[in-house]
């Protein structure tokens, strides 16, 4: 199975700061990867597919970056709703997976 | 709007089954892949299965291979998971979610296996 690894695992961050997370692959997976925002008691949401392009109604504060075996979400100035936990989804080779997860946190 | 419902959750004891359900709307059902998603409290994500707009296709994570079974009604909006042979670390919240990429999730429905 293909691991993804994300770090850091959680991070303290405030509002308006600049925030980058990263997910790395155990094997090369193109740009086959989605970000996705957990918010506790409720499903995810995807914010990019593809590893770089903006779900319709995602805030451009959110960006993706990367293909191969390494990739990020970065979040250009926090916003108070931005506090959550975030998780990777490469979906190339199956079983698909994700990444453990990032949690946000206020500082 | 994409709604997805999940539903048919609950208490069981190990070794039992449960069927989950999952009612969607908002977007052409039989054009879409589903996906089921779990998720221990406090825990992450896990992939669990997946099957194909026709129902012609369908995979799974190794851990449940041969214990649960991905279906579809397409004449229903309907998504299903036929869970077999329950075990403990089988609990967790199970999410539907379109697409084969997941691009829209449920809430959510609770499994607790009790050993």
């Amino acid at each position: 199975d293909i691991q993804m690894t994300q770090s850091p695992s959680a991070m303290s961050a405030s509002v308006g700061d600049r925030v980058t997370i990263t997910c790395r692959a155990s094997q090369g997976i193109s740009s086959s990867l989605g970000w996705f925002q957990q918010k506790p008691g409720k499903g995810p949401k995807r914010l990019i597919y593809a590893a770089s392009t903006l779900q319709p109604g995602v805030p451009s504060r959110f960006s993706g970056n990367g293909s191969g075996t390494e990739f990020t979400l970065t979040i250009s100035s926090l916003q108070p709703e931005d506090f959550a936990t975030y998780y990777c989804l490469q979906h190339i080779i199956y079983p698909y997976t994700f990444g453990q997860g990032t949690k946000l946190e206020i500082k | 709007e994409v709604q997805l419902v999940e539903s048919g959750g609950g208490l069981v004891q190990g070794g039992g089954s449960l069927r989950l359900s999952c009612a969607a709307s908002g977007f052409i059902f039989n054009n879409f892949w589903m996906t089921w998603v779990r998720q221990v409290p406090g825990r992450g994500l896990e992939w669990v299965a997946n099957i194909k707009y026709d129902g012609s296709e369908k995979y799974y994570v190794d851990s449940v291979k041969g214990r649960f079974t991905i279906s579809r009604d397409n004449a229903k909006n309907s998504l299903y998971l036929q869970m077999n042979s329950l075990r403990a670390d089988d609990s967790g919240v199970y999410f539907c979610a379109s697409g084969g990429h997941c691009d829209f999730w449920g809430q959510g429905t609770l499994v607790t296996v009790s050993s």
